[in-house]
């Protein structure tokens, strides 16, 4: 039982350079999403998205993208890299999120330099 | 607006003392509320749930209770352990952005 995967697990990018955070999940849950973690902020969600072809933003979306075309995906991409993203980024799902919260993958620490 | 506030860390026990670790929410209506716990170096793990109000979520002998009278839902453990060393965050789901809102974290040290 897999759960929540995420890769890769460490990055470091230059200022400007793009990349896609990979998320996959093997419970067939419909909601997943992501998170960033900061220091002193607790988590703050990105983007989310309820079911397949389905995304919506967050409390923090600039500078990144989402795309839901299978149940199992859900990538994030990072358009053009900026120090202020640097940051540990989790992915999550749930079956639905109300009464079940979110289970988190295990994370993917990004430095951008 | 909707947020969770948290009691600020690190909080320093030793092993076998009790711990409480406040939480208190700003929402509308009843949401479900959790306790989830950061081991060094992982992801958060679920360690608790309330769904309604007066709920008593468990595990691992922890514990918290709903209180809606008072927004509040206080992580409890009757003797801590050194392995219990970890962030612990609460947060509630918040139906008006289909997401989880979190506290800040708290750290707990627990030494021997």
């Amino acid at each position: 039982n897999a759960g929540v995967t995420q890769t890769p697990k460490f990055q470091v990018l230059k200022t400007g350079q793009s990349m896609t955070l990979q998320c996959a999940q093997d419970m067939n849950h419909e909601y997943m999403s992501w998170y960033r973690q900061d220091p002193g902020m607790g988590l703050r969600l990105i983007h989310y998205s309820v079911g397949a072809g389905i995304t919506d933003q967050g409390e923090v979306p600039n500078g990144y993208n989402v795309s839901r075309s299978t149940t199992e995906d859900f990538p994030l991409r990072l358009l053009s890299a900026a120090p202020s993203q640097t940051s540990v980024y989790f992915c999550a799902s749930s079956k639905s999120g109300t009464r079940n919260g979110y289970t988190f993958g295990s994370g993917t620490r990004l430095t951008v330099v | 607006g909707n947020s969770v506030t948290q009691m600020e860390g690190p909080v320093t026990l030793s092993e076998e003392a009790f711990l409480t670790i406040n939480c208190t929410y700003t929402a509308t209506g009843y949401p479900s509320l959790f306790w989830y716990v950061q081991y060094p170096g992982e992801g958060l793990q679920l360690l608790l749930k309330a769904t309604k109000a007066d709920d008593k979520g468990s595990n691992k002998g922890f514990e918290a209770t709903y209180r809606k009278e008072t927004t509040s839902f206080h992580l409890e453990k009757g003797s801590v352990q050194v392995s219990d060393s970890a962030v612990y965050f609460c947060a509630f789901w918040n139906n008006a952005g289909n997401m989880l809102t979190f506290g800040g974290g708290t750290r707990l040290m627990v030494k021997p």
